[in-house]
């Protein structure tokens, strides 16, 4: 069955410090991941997909198959990045085609 | 932001009565989703419709029907409220991308505060 892990509820870090938000997944098959964001009092979007490993916001997320992870890293976060992070996944086989699973997300909180 | 607007954005209920929320959208996507986000839980899939009146279960469906009768409009039914459904509801739209395959991208409306007292 697919699941989606993000272990750390809430995390907190200061502004120019690294950050890792981690994410855990487990599925049998070609995995298709994505993270989302939601800022506050804003609709949840679309950060960035595996898929196309480009580097959004300064957020980088590599996937590791062996870890079955997809952690999401930034090297200096800003006060700005503050906001509830989704890790995600995409069924594609039978019935669940198209289907996303999330995790149960993260608070991030970047003090000045 | 995706032509997608929910309503109502806020309702406060009474357990046992009905409620209906709408989600309505003008970008012709195919598919449409209806999630509630819960702290602790995450979004969680109520159910999802694959095109006009073809709908599927999600992992939270019970107590919840949906109806689609037309391409924009997807609709979420509470039968009978209860207070375990207190929560916030979102809808999304995703359609096929260029490759012809289902887009992996989803686009949310702004979702709709229920309260159930």
């Amino acid at each position: 069955a697919q699941r989606v892990t993000q272990p750390e509820k809430l995390l907190s870090v200061f502004k120019g410090a690294p950050v890792e938000l981690k994410c855990n997944y487990s599925y049998s098959g070609s995995p298709e991941l994505f993270w989302y964001v939601q800022y506050s009092r804003q609709r949840l979007q679309l950060l960035l997909r595996h898929i196309s490993r480009e580097s959004i916001k300064g957020f980088t997320a590599d996937l590791n198959k062996g870890e079955t992870s997809f952690h999401l890293k930034k090297p200096f976060a800003q006060e700005e990045d503050s906001a509830m992070y989704y890790c995600a996944l995409n069924s594609r086989r039978g019935s669940t085609l198209g289907r996303l699973y999330f995790g149960r997300g993260t608070q991030l909180t970047v003090w000045p | 932001d995706a032509g997608i607007t929910q309503s109502p954005r806020h309702k406060v209920t009474e357990t046992g009565t009905p409620v209906t929320l709408r989600c309505h959208q003008t970008e012709n996507h195919r598919y449409m989703y209806w999630y509630r986000q819960d702290p602790g839980h995450g979004l969680r899939l109520i159910h999802y419709s694959y095109g006009v009146k073809d709908t599927d279960k999600g992992e939270v469906s019970d107590g919840y029907s949906v109806s689609r009768s037309k391409t924009e409009d997807f609709l979420l039914t509470l039968e009978s409220a209860t207070s375990s459904q207190t929560s916030v509801y979102f809808c999304a739209i995703s359609e096929l991308g260029t490759s012809g395959r289902i887009a992996d991208e989803q686009f949310f409306g702004p979702g709709t505060r229920l309260t159930v007292l």
